[in-house]
Order: C-alpha cells, then structure tokens, then sequence
C-alpha cells in the first residue's frame, strides 16, 4: 500500500493552525499512525489509528479520516513543531511509510 | 523504562553482510514484537521486518532474499543480517517496539554506510 503525503513542504509561521495530508492507494479503514521526526533524531509517535491521541503529546496534535484519506491537524504551530511528518499504515503487509511532509519555518 | 539500543559495524564492504544487534531493557521479548527500520540519508523510512513476541518472522519481501531477523530473549537481544550489500543499504537502522502495530519507542539508529 503506498502512502502519498502533502505537501512535501509547508512553510507556516508559529501560531498558524495546518493540516497535513495522507492518502493511501487502497482503503486501509483506521490503520494509519502519524510520527514526528526531528532533525538527529528518532521518530516519535503522535498519532495512532487514524485519530486516537498518545499520551504525552500535546493536545494541539489531533489526527482525522478513515479509508484512503486522513489528516494531521497542528493547532497553533509552536517553534518546537517545525520537523517532518510521517505517516505509517498497518493495515496490510508489508508496513509502510508515506515519504513525508517537512514544516518548516516562513 | 523501557529502551532500544542498536550496535554494529559504522562501514560495511559493499557485497558484505551487516550484523547488527538491538538490546532492549524494561520489557520482554517474549511480550512484544520487535521491527527493523531503516532511514537513507535524507530520504524516509522503510520497514525492513518484524520479529514477532513468538518468535515468528516477517520480512519486506523487497528485502526478504538478503534479511534475516533472529533473537536471543535470555540476553534481550534482536539481531539483523543482511547480505550482499550495495551502496543504496547506507542508512541509519533502527529497531523499534510494536505495540499494535505502530512503534512507541525507537532506539536511537546507527549509521550504516556501505564503501569499499
């Protein structure tokens, strides 16, 4: 199953609210976890099945959608937010990984 | 608490094999399954297999005729070997703990390149 996110990059200014796209190329129902990865560093999950939060992670991090379609939504981007998303199925195997989309600083 | 620490050789020969080991602590091999990761120097992340909390195996089947997956639970030790590398296996590996299949915890990688 591929995974295809956008945009690849999304330039936005801290305070903005975003949303980043995840489509997959079948239905995958709610298997779709989101990660975050910051620079040097080791991803960490956000999200998992589609839209149930982690504990830990901060509120303003919310996931939607089911089947092909699904979204991260940033409420009011903080400075510690600007990394590269990352989405993930499990529904059918092999796993896989969407390519990513960066945010970065406007 | 719970970590993943991955250990191996930085440079393999290209048409070598990479061993690589993951020791996990707080948690048992035998409660939770244990994946490879890989991450290609400022590309994305691939999923390379599974070495299931019974001991089962699951590979990439784009990896699969070059990637084994063992482990050694009285030492809380996972281990990778793939042959015949290329240059294209230069990457950080990870291993990272299942938990319903997505990773809540990832050990910190190791960078493998792949030179003569």
């Amino acid at each position: 199953i591929m995974l295809t996110q956008s945009p690849a990059t999304l330039s936005v200014t801290p305070g903005e609210s975003i949303s980043l796209s995840c489509r997959a190329s079948q239905s995958i129902s709610t298997n779709l976890h989101w990660y975050q990865q910051k620079p040097n560093e080791s991803p960490r999950v956000l999200i998992k099945y589609a839209s149930q939060s982690i504990s830990g992670i901060p509120s303003r991090f919310s996931g939607s959608g089911s089947g092909t379609d699904f979204t991260l939504n940033i409420n009011r981007v903080e400075p510690e937010d600007f990394s590269v998303y990352y989405c993930q199925q499990s529904n059918s195997w092999p796993l896989t990984f969407g390519s990513g989309t960066k945010l970065e600083i406007k | 608490q719970v970590q993943l620490k991955e250990s191996g050789p930085g440079l393999v020969q290209p048409s070598q094999t990479l061993s690589l080991t993951c020791t996990v602590s707080g948690f048992s091999l035998m409660d939770y399954s244990v994946h490879w990761v890989r991450q290609p120097p400022g590309k994305g992340l691939e999923w390379m297999g599974r070495m299931k909390y019974d001991g089962d195996t699951y590979y990439n089947s784009a990896l699969k005729s070059r990637l084994s997956i063992s482990r050694d639970t009285s030492k809380s030790q996972v281990f990778l070997k793939m042959n015949s590398l290329q240059t294209e296996d230069t990457a950080i590996y990870y291993c990272t703990r299942d938990v319903g299949y997505y990773f809540d915890y990832w050990g910190q990688g190791v960078m493998v390149t792949v030179s003569s």
